[in-house]
């Protein structure tokens, strides 16, 4: 079984830009979350999508968003770039549907550079 | 916000010695997960402890839960170079709406 894909794996930006980063989720899986990693701030939640319903949004500005497809890929997108997005943006697929109450699986990232 | 605190930052132990990691939490949960994260790659889960659950096993991993303490503790046993990677613990609080909210992380080295 494919693990989740996400792609693309680094992606250089300039400021005032917008990028868009996709996630394949595992086969079968409905419920996809998207998670910012930065060495400030550590981990910290995006969005959580299942069934192309947004069920869940963590404390970010409008500038960042999501979506999810009827075949459970999801795509977010940030506009308007800032050099404090510079990060390793994870997401994550599982079965439940919701994705804290149960294990969940990653893809490698993709790493932002804002410049 | 963190939920969670990893307890201690950085740990460094010969192979085949057991590393001992400690996470603590402030507010009631639902679960705890640790994953473990190889050097700015994705995370991989480790194990899921649900709160009626004090103690679970899988492999050479040990988690126990301590709920009065607000606290959780990862013990790997018979530590391989392999075991190098950050560990991280993850709690999907009560009262929250479903998020997971992560610790800082461990960042564990295993010396040959």
């Amino acid at each position: 079984k494919a693990g989740v894909t996400q792609t693309p794996r680094y992606l250089i930006k300039t400021r005032g830009q917008q990028v868009t980063l996709s996630c394949s989720p595992i086969s079968g899986h409905r419920s996809v979350s998207w998670y910012q990693q930065t060495p400030g701030q550590g981990l910290q939640f995006l969005f959580e999508y299942f069934s192309e319903t947004q069920r869940n949004k963590g404390n970010f500005p409008g500038r960042f968003s999501g979506r999810q497809f009827s075949n459970s890929r999801s795509e977010m997108n940030v506009s308007t770039l800032e050099l404090g997005d510079s990060a390793l943006y994870l997401c994550a697929s599982s079965l439940a549907p919701r994705g804290a109450d149960t294990e969940a699986f990653f893809g490698q990232g993709t790493r932002l550079t804002v410049v | 916000s963190q939920q969670g605190e990893e307890d201690p930052q950085a740990l460094s132990i010969q192979e085949g010695e057991n590393a001992t990691m400690n996470c603590s939490y402030k507010t009631s949960i639902n679960n705890l997960q640790w994953y473990r994260q190889n050097s700015g790659r994705g995370l991989v889960h480790l194990i899921l402890i649900r709160s009626n659950e004090r103690e679970k096993h899988s492999g050479r991993l040990r988690v126990t839960l301590d709920t009065s303490k607000k606290s959780s503790s990862l013990l790997i046993t018979a530590s391989r170079a392999a075991d190098t990677a950050s560990y991280f613990c993850a709690t999907r609080p009560r009262d929250s709406n479903y998020q997971l909210i992560w610790g800082a992380g461990t960042k564990l080295i295993i010396k040959p």
